[in-house]
């Protein structure tokens, strides 16, 4: 079993449409939650960071960490065609070894028009 | 700022070849990782630095894989002899220390490396 497990996807909304991306996680350590998002033949490039638990919103994007459930969501509001692109959730433990992230697989996301 | 920036951005081999990658980061980053990125693995890390010294490297698949940052401002991944099993997208990226533990990293848009 995976650390952090996501779905793949793809996932299709109409554009509009609130979008939730989710992850699950095994390691009760992690304190840092990221989502990252990738356009096509792009880097990753980080979109939210959050610290423990709780909500975090920024502009359209909502981040929520539920640490009881060790799991993570990405809401997405009045989704848009630009926001097509794989999200990956990455979290990390904290100590002084370096930015060591653990990445989930990503979730391919669709917004049609 | 130009971000972290990857040559070549396409590389096409054959099995057996020598192939080297590079980056250069972030001008003031001194954290630096390569990630190898496959469809069935996600994103795996390599290996990162810090101050141009290699911090860990556990996740460097064999002892075809090695890399060397000679300089704050570049490093190299190098894989010899090359397999296609090798073939997937190679990632670098940045990030800051002085932010803070867990600062964000910065990806550079990856070597999509093809052998054959």
């Amino acid at each position: 079993q995976k650390e952090v497990e996501q779905d793949p996807g793809p996932l299709s909304v109409p554009e509009g449409a609130i979008v939730s991306l989710n992850c699950t996680y095994s390691n009760s350590a992690f304190q840092y939650f990221m989502w990252y998002r990738q356009y096509s033949r792009k880097g990753p490039e980080l979109l939210m960071y959050t610290y423990s638990s709780g909500n975090k919103e920024d502009g359209r994007f909502t981040a929520q960490v539920d640490k009881s459930s060790k799991y993570i969501s990405l809401f997405i509001r009045d989704s848009q065609p630009s926001d097509s692109a794989t999200y990956l959730c990455a979290m990390s433990i904290p100590d002084n070894a370096g930015n060591m992230l653990t990445f989930g697989g990503g979730t391919r996301l669709m917004v049609k028009p | 700022d130009a971000g972290v920036i990857q040559s070549p951005r396409h590389e096409v081999t054959e099995m057996g070849q020598e192939v080297t990658l590079r980056c250069k980061p972030i001008s003031g980053h001194d954290y630096l990782f390569w990630y190898r990125q496959t469809m069935m693995r996600g994103l795996e890390l390599l290996i990162y630095f810090n101050n141009n010294v290699p911090i860990d490297d556990s996740g460097m698949p064999e002892d075809r894989f090695s890399a060397k940052m000679p300089n704050a401002s570049f490093s190299t991944l190098k894989i010899q002899p090359s397999e296609p099993r090798d073939s997937a997208v190679y990632f670098c990226a940045s990030a800051s220390g002085t932010t803070g533990v867990n600062s964000p990293l910065h990806f550079g848009n990856g070597t999509r490396l093809t052998v054959t």
